[in-house]
């Protein structure tokens, strides 16, 4: 596809259930992110993956989250025991990455997917 | 650690006309660059402009323009002939970038501008 895509667009769970929200970044991207967003709040840093190098993993809030890329593409984000807290909108994004052609590495995102734990 | 601050919650502005918003910030380093994006009701982050820390040329796109103050850790944007489509919340970023100049990993963003045009 043209664009960052992210599914499910919308996730309703139940407090301690397991919850996986996917990503496919655009076709040829090294590097892909994903960002938190609570209510009303700005964009906070999850993890980072940048071809194939170990992710930068600083952003994970706790154990109960992680994360995958698989073949360099399609990410996964898992989150487990989910916790009423954990109530927020999941952004993806996707760049070129540093070894791209432009000195500016834009990341472009994902439409999110809102997460809601009951 | 570098940190991202806008200290406007909410701005309104009538069609046509210009608002400026306020954003800075605080960091050691001393390459890296600046990005304002925009988030509309839809959700989708989309990127407005853009600013390297090491030119000195404030940058504008179309209607868009910044006013970046280096010294001050400034980086505010400026909206000139406000159309109802900029209804959204923007946010400011901030972005490292290697010795190359090109930048690279994450972004810390500020808490967010709740901008709307009025007709």
């Amino acid at each position: 596809g043209a664009g960052v895509s992210q599914s499910p667009s919308n996730k309703v769970t139940e407090k301690g259930k397991d919850v996986e929200l996917r990503c496919d970044p655009i076709s040829g991207h090294t590097a892909l992110y994903w960002y938190r967003q609570s209510l009303g709040q700005g964009l906070e840093f999850l993890i980072y993956f940048q071809g194939n190098s170990a992710p930068d993993k600083s952003g994970l809030p706790s154990d109960r989250f992680s994360a995958e890329r698989t073949g360099g593409s399609v990410s996964t984000l898992t989150i487990q025991r989910t916790q009423q807290e954990d109530s927020a909108v999941y952004l993806c994004a996707s760049s070129l990455g540093p070894g791209g052609v432009t000195s500016t590495d834009t990341q472009y995102f994902g439409p999110g997917t809102r997460l809601t734990v009951l | 650690a570098q940190t991202v601050t806008q200290s406007q919650p909410e701005m309104s502005v009538q069609e046509a006309e210009t608002v400026t918003l306020s954003c800075t910030y605080d960091t050691s380093e001393s390459n890296y660059y600046l990005f304002w994006y925009k988030q509309p009701p839809s959700r989708q982050m989309i990127l407005v402009i853009r600013q390297e820390a090491y030119k000195q040329q404030n940058a504008t796109e179309n209607r868009f323009s910044v006013n970046f103050q280096k010294a001050a850790k400034s980086f505010s944007l400026k909206i000139s002939d406000s159309q109802l489509g900029d209804t959204a919340m923007y946010f400011c970023a901030f972005g490292r970038s290697n010795a190359g100049g090109t930048s690279y990993g994450k972004l810390t963003f500020g808490q967010g501008t709740i901008l709307t045009v009025h007709p």
